[in-house]
Parts: C-alpha cells; structure tokens; sequence
C-alpha cells in the first residue's frame, strides 16, 4: 500500500496562476484533509471532505477550492496564486470521525513569487 | 487564546535524559489526543494517542492526560538524538476535525 500520495511535490507559480494539487489515498478511508503548514503556525485546515460526495470549509479556505472525486482523491485548486499561498501543504485522510489517526502524504511544496 | 497550545522550544536536553512536552487545550468537549512527530522536511507521524485520563505507555514514549486541567503530555525517556523533531499535539472533539498545535522543536545532544 501507498498510503496517501501527493503531486506534485515541489511546485513554483506566478502571482495569478492557477494550479491543482492532487492527493489519493489507497486505505479505503472516508474522510480527507487538506491542510498548510507555515512556520510557527502549525497545520492549519483549509477543506476536508467528511465523505464521498461531501466537501466543508476549514479555518482558512478563502482562496482555494477543493474536489472529492471519488472515495480515494481529494483535489485542492489555486484559482488564482498570491505570495500569502507559498506554504507546504499537506493531504491527509482517516477511516472514521474522532478517535482514529490521520495519516499523512509527503506534502507539496509551493512558492508563490 | 489558541485552540491547542504549545511552547515552541526549542527543548534542548542531553542523550539518555527525559523530555517532557506539554500541550494544553481548550475545549472541554475534547475527546482523542494525539501526539505526532515531525522531522525537518517531513510529513507528520503519529507516535501517541490518548483518550481517557492517566498515563499510557509505549516504549520509551509516555502520553499523560488530564481532562480536568486540560492538559496533555509525552514524555520520551532515554532520549535520542533521533528524537530530535518537532512534536506537534492535536485534539479532536469527536467530530471530523482535529486541531493542532504549533509543535515543540525538541533537540537532543549527543
């Protein structure tokens, strides 16, 4: 097993691009995160998507759009590129809602210029 | 006041001593803890979880928790230069968000 798989891993845009980064995840899990990673500021969510066919807002999702496509992938779209968007971002997914871990992909690292 | 804090360190401690991380939390209603390591460059593991009060072992890593202080801990024994990482605490609610902490860098001397 793969566990959760991200591409790209490095990625560096104009201001105004526009970009989608993929994850999957091959454990049968329900639920998907996105999340980013800035220094001193921890892992902060942007969406998740509870299950198939569902998607919600985190604590910073202006800027950014999310598709669950199907059980096993999770999208995560910059319509539009800013410098405040060069973050390390982080797809993770878990079976189910409040006691089990999540697990991680390697992360996507994007800069912004 | 953040959701799930954490003293950023760095906690410098000598190889073979005891490191104690803390992590404190604010809404009562959190129901799973969990610790996860991170080393420079890497995703997140996690090494702990912790869902009623008291201590659990694994290892040379034990997770402490108080609900009724809210208050999380990890404490790694006979520590290890590859114990140097930045320990991250994360709390659910039970629901299907989690809240992490910004991490402690924890380094371990040789």
């Amino acid at each position: 097993n793969a566990g959760v798989t991200q591409t790209p891993k490095f990625q560096v845009l104009k201001t105004g691009q526009s970009m989608t980064l993929q994850c999957a995840q091959d454990m049968n899990h329900n639920s998907m995160y996105w999340y980013r990673q800035d220094p001193g500021m921890g892992l902060r969510l942007i969406y998740y998507s509870a299950s198939e066919g569902t998607t919600d807002k985190g604590e910073v999702p202006n800027g950014y759009n999310v598709s669950r496509l199907n059980k096993r992938e999770f999208s995560l779209r910059l319509e539009s590129a800013a410098p405040s968007q060069t973050s390390v971002y982080f797809c993770a997914s878990k079976s189910r809602e409040g006691y089990n871990e999540q697990f991680f992909g390697p992360g996507t690292r994007l800069t912004v210029l | 006041q953040k959701e799930v804090e954490q003293n950023s360190g760095p906690l410098s401690v000598p190889e073979g001593a005891i490191a104690s991380l803390n992590c404190t939390y604010s809404d009562r209603g959190s129901q799973s803890f969990f610790w996860y390591r991170q080393y420079s460059g890497k995703s997140p593991e996690l090494i702990m979880f912790i869902y009623s009060n008291g201590d659990k072992e694994d290892g040379r890593f034990t997770a402490q928790l108080n609900k009724a202080s809210q208050y999380v801990s990890l404490l790694i024994r006979d520590s290890q230069p590859s114990d140097s990482a930045t320990y991250l605490c994360a709390v659910n609610t039970g629901g299907f968000k989690t809240i992490f902490g910004a991490g402690t860098r924890l380094f371990v001397k040789a």
